[in-house]
């Protein structure tokens, strides 16, 4: 099955400086990757997410690339605010299997 | 737009108790998915249903887990026995259609602990 591996588990940033969240993927035939963001006590909640037949996405502050040939993709978020802080996953979703397959998440924590 | 609603939110049972959560979709939403979280984790899925049909119950520990969702909109998840390691937060979630690359709008989840 999918295997998504996301890193760094916790990241710390000041307030206006970016962050980067990397994930890779082991189904080469995944072909949806959303964002997902959690705060605490409730339920993830999407971002953004990517197709395989785009390379990048942007939405304001925050952007998504995919690299399908090195099944990687990353989260981008400039200009963070306090209220960016929470937990960030990322996923990965193939036909095939039906399922979306989460990564472990990161922590973000961005400082005043 | 309602979200997706679940109850209760929080729950503490003894193990080898029972225990059951319920979950009601987004209103149209043919989909519906229970997720397992454990404290760290990323969501895990435990089932899917499409309409009053078990998709993929793959990952659903059937000696003790069970689920229904009878009438193709509200959708519970039973756990019996309960075991120490079922302490999570049990996520439901929906989406329209037959899933697929769609988004999967979340309830705010059920928190369990197993003492």
């Amino acid at each position: 099955g999918e295997n998504v591996e996301q890193h760094p588990s916790t990241l710390s940033v000041q307030e206006g400086d970016s962050a980067v969240i990397k994930c890779t993927y082991s189904d080469s035939a995944s072909n949806y990757f959303p964002w997902y963001k959690q705060e605490l006590g409730k339920g993830p909640q999407l971002i953004i997410d990517i197709r395989s037949n785009v390379g990048e996405k942007k939405d304001q502050r925050i952007a998504v690339t995919l690299n399908k040939t090195a099944k990687h993709f990353s989260l981008h978020i400039t200009e963070t605010q306090p209220e960016d802080s929470a937990v960030y996953f990322c996923a990965a979703f193939n036909n095939a299997g039906n399922m979306l397959t989460f990564g472990g998440g990161t922590r973000l924590m961005v400082k005043p | 737009e309602a979200g997706v609603a679940q109850s209760p939110r929080y729950k503490i049972i003894e193990k080898r108790q029972s225990v059951a959560f319920w979950c009601n979709p987004i209103s149209g939403h043919a989909t519906l998915y229970w997720y397992q979280q454990i404290l760290g984790q990323g969501p895990k899925l435990l089932i899917q249903f499409q309409n009053n049909g078990v998709v993929d119950d793959s990952q659903l520990p059937k000696d003790r887990f069970s689920a229904e969702r009878l009438k193709g909109v509200d959708s519970t998840l039973k756990i019996q026995p309960a075991k120490l390691e079922d302490s999570a937060v049990y996520l439901c979630a929906s989406t329209p259609g037959s899933g697929g690359g769609n988004e999967q709008f979340f309830g705010p989840g059920t928190r369990l602990t197993v003492l």
